[in-house]
């Protein structure tokens, strides 16, 4: 079993629809949780970054943290065709050392 | 402001041959570097880290190796490719406490033939 878990998709939706993200994890150590945003044929970039329980908000994005259910969320408000990428979630355990464990990345394609 | 340069972007390579590929930081001292290999449609595996020069930790056993000879270069390198070297590199460096953020290159891709 991978410690992270995250539907693979692609995960099409229309323009101006909620895009809803999710990875489930198995180690209760994470304490750091990230999203990460990846265009094709380029590096990954930190979208969102939270460290307790409950929801953050920037902007359109909204990312939420259930440690009880070790289940983190990305919720993308009114969805733009520029929005279409690979979303990797990431975690990381610091008292294991500095290194992030990735989800296999959700393909999502927002279409005009 | 902080940069990261990789290169090349792109290389085709038959099965044998060595590979020599690069990374520089630009804009901070001190940083943490990582080689991660992205295979097609899978998640990001990390190959190796640095939190100095000349210290490298190797997460998962294979034919590659990296070197950091100078604080802002990182060196992911290979003298036989194998078909299964195949896929999507990157660099990446972190502060050096690190609170999970990281920087990614643009991405080097080979192909081994």
């Amino acid at each position: 079993q991978k410690e992270v878990e995250q539907d693979p998709g692609p995960l099409s939706v229309p323009e101006g629809a909620i895009v809803s993200l999710n990875c489930t994890y198995s180690n209760s150590a994470f304490q750091y949780f990230m999203w990460y945003r990846q265009y094709s044929r380029k590096g990954p970039e930190l979208l969102m970054y939270t460290y307790s329980s409950g929801n953050k908000e920037d902007g359109r994005f909204t990312a939420q943290v259930d440690k009880s259910s070790k289940y983190i969320s990305l919720f993308i408000r009114d969805s733009q065709p520029s929005d279409s990428a690979t979303y990797l979630c990431a975690m990381i355990n610091k008292a294991a050392g500095n290194k992030l464990t990735f989800g296999g990345g959700t393909r999502v394609l927002v279409k005009p | 402001s902080q940069t990261i340069h990789q290169w090349p972007a792109t290389l085709v390579q038959p099965v044998g041959s060595p590979l020599s590929l690069e990374c520089t930081v630009e804009g901070t001292s001190n940083p943490n570097l990582y080689w991660y290999r992205q295979a097609a449609g899978r998640g990001l595996q990390l190959l190796f880290y640095s939190v100095g020069i000349g210290q490298i930790s190797s997460e998962v056993p294979q034919n590659l190796s990296a070197s950091r000879p100078q604080d802002r270069q990182f060196i992911l390198s290979s003298k036989k490719l194998l078909l299964s070297d195949s896929g999507f590199y990157l660099c990446a460096w972190s502060p050096l406490v690190n609170t999970g953020e990281l920087f990614f290159g643009e991405g080097s891709r080979l192909t081994v033939l």
